[in-house]
């Protein structure tokens, strides 16, 4: 089964909106990384979570991890055409390797 | 200078052949990486070295052959493509792997789309 569920897997949004996408794993996260994909090109680093409760924001982009380190959220404050892109959640459970999520593709209606 | 860099971007074949993807970094990591991600985005590992040495190797089929030849360098070499080796291939790089640290952030290359005919 999945280590790493991300909902939702699509999700439209009007420009100017707020969302949150989630993370969820089945085990103990001893790092969580959030990662945005334009098409075509690679991954780009967003943010990287460690403690259970932390929170950080980028601009308008703000993760968080549960105090039980299992889930994780991202959420994007007034969204605009430039958010638009896949965004991958990637765990650290300590297996030498991060797992990432099936990716969830937002689309910005302007 | 491109810190992780993938070559070719593009690769397209027919299947039975033989192709390989290059991949080298500039960062002084220690750990590479080969992920595939699918036509539903989905990024799954495929293989992990860490200073020259094969730390994962998840079930991928035999016909694929990783080959780092030095710490900066991890090279992909597939035999005899299938249909459903059609992705697009990431090579990544991190400071050190899991275990009593953790694993630190990914640094990826801009993907490697092959599609097999």
């Amino acid at each position: 089964s999945q280590e790493l569920e991300q909902s939702p897997q699509s999700l439209i949004v009007q420009e100017g909106k707020n969302l949150t996408i989630n993370c969820t794993s089945s085990k103990t996260l001893y790092g969580l990384y959030w990662y945005k994909q334009k098409y075509g090109e690679g991954l780009i680093f967003l943010m990287m979570l460690q403690k259970g409760g932390e929170e950080k924001s980028h601009e308008k982009i703000t993760a968080k991890l549960d105090e039980k380190k299992q889930q994780s959220s991202l959420h994007i404050t007034a969204s605009q055409p430039s958010h638009a892109g896949i965004y991958l959640c990637g765990a650290d459970t300590r297996a030498q390797k991060l797992v990432f999520g099936q990716g969830t593709r937002l689309t910005i209606n302007p | 200078d491109t810190a992780v860099s993938q070559t070719p971007k593009y690769l397209v074949t027919q299947m039975g052949n033989d192709k390989s993807i290059k991949c080298e970094q500039n960062l002084g990591h220690d750990t590479m990486y080969w992920y595939k991600q699918d036509s539903k985005k989905f990024l799954k590992i495929m293989f992990s070295y860490n200073n020259k040495e094969l730390i994962i190797n998840e079930t991928v089929p035999n016909r694929f052959s990783p080959k780092s030849p030095d710490k900066a360098h991890l090279n992909l070499h597939i035999n005899s493509l299938e249909l459903g080796d059609s992705a697009v291939y990431f090579c990544a790089s991190s400071r050190g792997t899991s275990g009593s640290s953790n694993t630190g952030e990914l640094f990826f290359g801009e993907g490697s789309r092959l599609t097999v005919l």
